[in-house]
């Protein structure tokens, strides 16, 4: 089964709008990180958030973990067209020698 | 400095047939991870290695899936007597840090495998 889901599984929004991903997953973690995926190419690594923060910020980026219900939101503030793509978090479980399991990903679309 | 590469970039490969797919890491990480994509899917995980000892292989689908990284550098995966349902992205990475906890991973173009 997956560590980690991420609702919705699309979402469509204007040029300027912000757009909020939810992760949740079911084991208990030591880091969950949000990867970015553009049209079947390369995962790029957006940002990492340790088990002991609650929120972290880059740039147009922030990351909240409620590690409570075990589930994890990325915002991404005034979208723009370029970040139309794949959006993954990905965890590792403690009990499963830390591996790294993703999800199957929030498809973003941002219409100009 | 250079990313993580993965050679061939596309193989096509007839049924019955061995294949070996190549990663090379990002020099001096110590985590490499191999991944396999379907369409519309994340990353499925198959194994990683810290430095040259395999730590975690439970994401091999079955006994024909291998992978060796012998010198703690560059990693190969195996496919013997490939089948149909191998065709997928195949995708490598590498981290800087050993996997516990794990640290943010740096990702090659892929292998796509077709299997005809």
């Amino acid at each position: 089964s997956q560590q980690g889901e991420e609702d919705p599984q699309a979402l469509s929004i204007q040029e300027g709008e912000n757009a909020t991903m939810n992760c949740s997953y079911k084991t208990s973690i030591n880091n969950l990180q949000w990867y970015r995926q553009n049209s079947g190419r390369g995962l790029v690594h957006l940002i990492l958030i340790r088990s002991n923060e609650r929120e972290k910020h880059s740039g147009r980026l922030r990351v909240t973990l409620d590690t409570s219900k075990k589930s994890s939101s990325l915002l991404i503030t005034a979208s723009r067209a370029a970040d139309t793509a794949s959006y993954f978090c990905a965890t590792d479980a403690k009990t499963s020698y830390d591996k790294v399991i993703f999800g199957p990903g929030t498809s973003l679309s941002v219409i100009p | 400095g250079a990313g993580v590469s993965q050679s061939p970039r596309y193989k096509v490969t007839k049924r019955g047939q061995d294949v070996a797919l190549r990663c090379d890491p990002i020099s001096g990480h110590v985590s490499l991870y191999w991944y396999r994509q379907a369409l519309g899917q994340g990353p499925e995980f198959l194994t990683y290695f810290n430095y040259e000892a395999q730590q975690d292989k439970s994401g091999l689908p079955n006994d024909r899936f291998s992978a060796e990284r012998p010198e703690g550098s560059i990693s190969t995966l195996t496919i013997q007597r490939t089948e149909q349902r191998d065709s997928a992205m195949y995708r490598c990475a590498s981290s800087p840090q050993g996997a516990r906890p794990s640290w943010e991973q740096y990702f090659g173009p892929g292998t796509r495998l077709t299997v005809t």
